[in-house]
């Protein structure tokens, strides 16, 4: 079953509105998740990385106002795009990354995306 | 600049055929690398990592394989089936500098009857 819940999987919204996205691991806990950005037929864009309980780093170019994320707990992060224009549509995808007990082994898996579209 | 390649872009064969995917890397120094399965409109999915002493590693008709020396590694795929229909990413993690993943473009494979 899938360790990385996203939703919503799909949002429709009207541009100069807010959506929140929610990426949840369901049985690790994550001390890093990562936000990324794709557009069809390309590869994934990392948006931002963020740790638990600290400030999200953001990629060169990536609007931190914009993209508001929030690492609240180890099991949770938000992403939450902000005042929405057509040209964030995309589709948003997190990661999660944990350790199993004694560190020996790293776990790293992906939510199921949000598809985003502005109109 | 760390940078992963792969080969080919895109991929037609026919059910029931093998294929070789290809991922060069330049992300120095290594930690692992790792094979995903992405469907149209989902996430990756993790087929294998592998670190720098592992050179094959297998999950059912997957079997992926790393040169570290070279810095290469394969996706092979045996007795495609239809479902294999999807954009096949390799993704290095490096050790160093914040452990950052470097992404594929990735090989779109579409499987035929």
């Amino acid at each position: 079953g899938a360790v990385v819940s996203q939703h919503p999987s799909r949002v429709i919204c009207k541009s100069g509105t807010s959506v929140k996205i929610e990426c949840r691991s369901l049985d690790f806990q994550a001390t890093t998740m990562f936000w990324y950005r794709q557009f069809p037929k390309q590869s994934l864009m990392l948006m931002a990385t963020s740790n638990e309980g600290s400030k999200a780093t953001y990629e060169q170019g990536v609007e931190k106002d914009k993209f508001l994320i929030n690492h609240a707990s180890l099991t949770l992060s938000t992403l939450t795009v902000t005042s929405a224009h057509p040209e964030d549509s995309s589709f948003y995808i997190c990661s999660a990354r944990g350790w199993s007990e004694g560190r020996t082994n790293e776990k790293l898996f992906f939510g199921s995306g949000t598809q985003l579209s502005v109109l | 600049k760390n940078q992963v390649e792969q080969s080919p872009q895109s991929l037609i064969i026919l059910e029931g055929k093998n294929c070789t995917l290809q991922c060069n890397y330049t992300v120095s120094p290594f930690s692992n690398l790792r094979w995903y399965k992405q469907d149209t409109g989902r996430g990756p999915v993790s087929l294998t990592i592998m670190t720098f002493s592992e050179n094959t590693k297998s999950n059912g008709r997957y079997t992926a394989t790393l040169d570290a020396d070279t810095k290469q590694s394969s996706l092979h795929i045996t007795a495609s089936q239809l479902s294999d229909s999807a954009s096949y990413i390799c993704v290095v993690r490096g050790s160093g500098g914040g452990n950052k993943l470097t992404f594929g473009t990735g090989t779109q494979l579409k499987v035929e009857l």
